[in-house]
Formats: C-alpha cells, structure tokens, sequence
C-alpha cells in the first residue's frame, strides 16, 4: 500500500521560505512516477506546483516557477519542496501526491501551512 | 488548458442519480479525470481516462464524455458521497476544475 506523508513547519514568516518533505513508503521513490506537490487554497481551489522524477528532472507550473525548488533524497525515500519569498496568498493545505498515467493516483493527508507574522 | 464544472454545487437525496459536469476549454484527447474530496481529507481519484473507474471504486460511479464535454455520474446517491467532485485534464499539463459540491440532503 503506496503511503504519502507530508511534514514541515505549520507557520512561516511573510517573505520566508516554506519548506515542506514528503516521505513516500510502499513504492520506490525510484520507480516508473513522478512526484508531486499539489495546494488548495478556498479561492484558488487546487493548483499543480510542480513534479520530480527521481532522477532530479523538474516539471514546474509557470506561476511558481522563479520560488520553487523540488528536490529529492533517495536514500530516505523522500521529496522535498521549497516555496521562497511567500506571502498570505501562499497559506494553503499543502499536499505531495504521486502521478501515474497524469493522475493523482495517490495522494499524503496534506499539511496547513500558513504565512503570518 | 481551462477547466470548467457546473453546478458549483448541488443538494440531492439518497437515491437520486446526480450529474456533474466538465468542459474543458479545448478538445483534451480524453485525458479526463475525476477525484473526490470528502471534507477535511485528500482528493482520492475516482475515475481516470474519462470512464474507468479505479479498483475499488462503487459501480455506482460512471464518466462519460469525449471532445471537451464530461459528465461524471452517480447513480443511486449514498450519504457518503457527500463530497466536492473535482475534474483534471492531463492533456497538456495537469490542471484542474474548480470542483462541484454534493450536499445530502
């Protein structure tokens, strides 16, 4: 049974950097899928931020593209988003996801993450 | 490519076949899928490729739809299924609807 569990801090400073991991059990991080990192926010509703394949491979959505860097550790079997210069408008749930064949087959619980002095 | 859902939310009973809709802004090659999300949990993929359902899924459960037009389908509606319906093009990207809301009544 493929596992996801998203963890990082649940409040990050207004022109910060939110930093999230995603720990993957179940299914080699090295295996044939991407991994994703997927937020929802009540107005935006949910926005693709990015994918990583394991061999470092990047595909980024164009509105997060100069903040975010993806990155994974195959050793611990996880990945890694970084989101810098955040404001308000970034506080939102927070969830990695693996994609096979363009869906999100499986996704982690998600994370609250909220921009705030 | 842009996604839109109608309605933006419905009520229904138990026992009523529900009809959710999907148009895309361009003709996606049925790379059309579904999620549901129940309050305060993930999106679970339902249906991927327009109709088939993933293992697990309630028969209760059907897409259809080709071009840029889908319908996602419940056909004899439980309370559980009390959720907002999400619809994603795999197309040209990966992006999503902004979802339907289906309250029980």
């Amino acid at each position: 049974q493929v596992q996801l569990q998203e963890s990082g801090p649940g409040l990050v400073k207004p022109s910060g950097t939110l930093s999230l991991s995603c720990a993957v059990s179940g299914v080699p991080l090295t295996s044939s899928n991407w991994w994703t990192w997927v937020r929802q926010t009540p107005g935006q509703g949910l926005e693709r931020i990015g994918e990583i394949y394991h061999s470092g491979h990047t595909n980024l959505n164009p509105a997060f593209k100069s903040r975010v860097t993806l990155s994974v550790e195959k050793s611990k079997q996880q990945f890694s988003l970084h989101l810098s210069s955040v404001t308000a408008a970034d506080t939102a749930t927070y969830y990695c996801a693996r994609v096979i064949g363009g869906t999100f087959a499986d996704w982690g619980q998600g994370t609250l993450v909220t921009v705030s002095s | 490519i842009q996604l839109t859902q109608s309605p933006s939310s419905l009520s229904a009973s138990e026992g009523d076949r529900v009809t959710l809709t999907c148009r895309a802004s361009q003709t996606i090659n049925n790379k059309l899928h579904w999620y549901q999300q129940r309050p305060g949990k993930a999106p679970q993929l339902l249906i991927h490729d327009v109709s088939t359902l993933r293992s697990g899924v309630p028969s209760r459960f059907s897409g259809s739809g080709s071009g840029t037009d889908f319908t996602l389908t419940i056909t004899g509606l439980h309370p559980e299924d009390s959720a907002t319906y999400f619809c994603q093009q795999s197309y040209s990207s990966l992006t999503f609807g902004p979802g339907t809301k289906v309250d029980f009544q």
